[in-house]
């Protein structure tokens, strides 16, 4: 079955600092991934996807994910953190699972930013 | 463009109602996918609407129910609530729908419906 780990539900880091957050997805064929971000209270807005090709993908608010297949990986990564990335952030894999199609997401991370 | 409209944004009902959540799509995308996200499960499919026919279903219990209209609005039922029914409702809406047909889906705020 497809499924979606996101080991570290809590990250905390120094504005400035860079960020790394991990995700780890099981499924049979080529994923198509995606990472979310929602702000409290907040709907989630797409940070990124990877279907096919690039394995670095570049998305919006400076942030880029590396699709791993060796690993089965595909970690959210952002050079220096600003203090308005403080947020949820969900990683996702589109799934077929007995002819339905629907986004699989991961638990979860909480990024917390320090002054 | 306008976004992904939810309405209400909050709701408080009681055990045993029953509850109708809204959701306007993105002009001229005709899927709507609905989602429930709660602390212990996370974000949880619930079902997706294409041109006003339920195209997939997760593994929820028959009190959830949903429909779309022509204009591609869409509403969600919950009959007989339960407290464990408390949740955020989200809202998604593509263009042609499902993430496997590599199209974006745009989310709304969510309803925040609380079973008290």
């Amino acid at each position: 079955a497809q499924s979606v780990t996101q080991p570290d539900i809590h990250i905390t880091v120094s504005e400035g600092a860079s960020l790394e957050l991990r995700c780890n997805y099981s499924y049979g064929a080529t994923p198509y991934l995606f990472w979310y971000v929602q702000s409290p209270g907040q709907g989630l807005q797409l940070l990124l996807k990877y279907f096919s090709g690039d394995t670095l993908v570049q998305g919006i608010k400076g942030f880029e994910a590396e699709f791993k297949r060796s690993q089965s990986s595909f970690n959210l990564r952002k050079p220096s953190v600003h203090w308005s990335d403080a947020a949820e952030y969900f990683c996702a894999v589109g799934a077929l699972r007995q002819g339905a199609q629907k986004l699989v997401f991961g638990q979860g991370t909480r990024l917390t930013i320090n002054p | 463009k306008a976004g992904v409209t939810q309405t209400p944004r909050y709701l408080i009902k009681t055990r045993g109602q029953q509850v109708t959540l809204s959701c306007s799509p993105i002009s001229g995308h005709r899927s709507v996918s609905w989602y429930q996200q709660t602390p212990g499960q996370g974000l949880q499919f619930l079902f997706e609407y294409f041109s006003e026919t339920q195209r997939n279903k997760g593994n929820f219990p028959g009190r959830f129910s949903g429909r779309q209209f022509s204009n591609s609005r869409s509403e969600m039922n919950v009959s007989t609530l339960e407290l464990g029914d408390s949740a955020l409702y989200l809202c998604a809406s593509s263009l042609e729908g499902g993430p496997l047909m590599n199209t974006e889906a745009f989310f709304g705020q969510g309803t925040r419906l609380t079973v008290v």
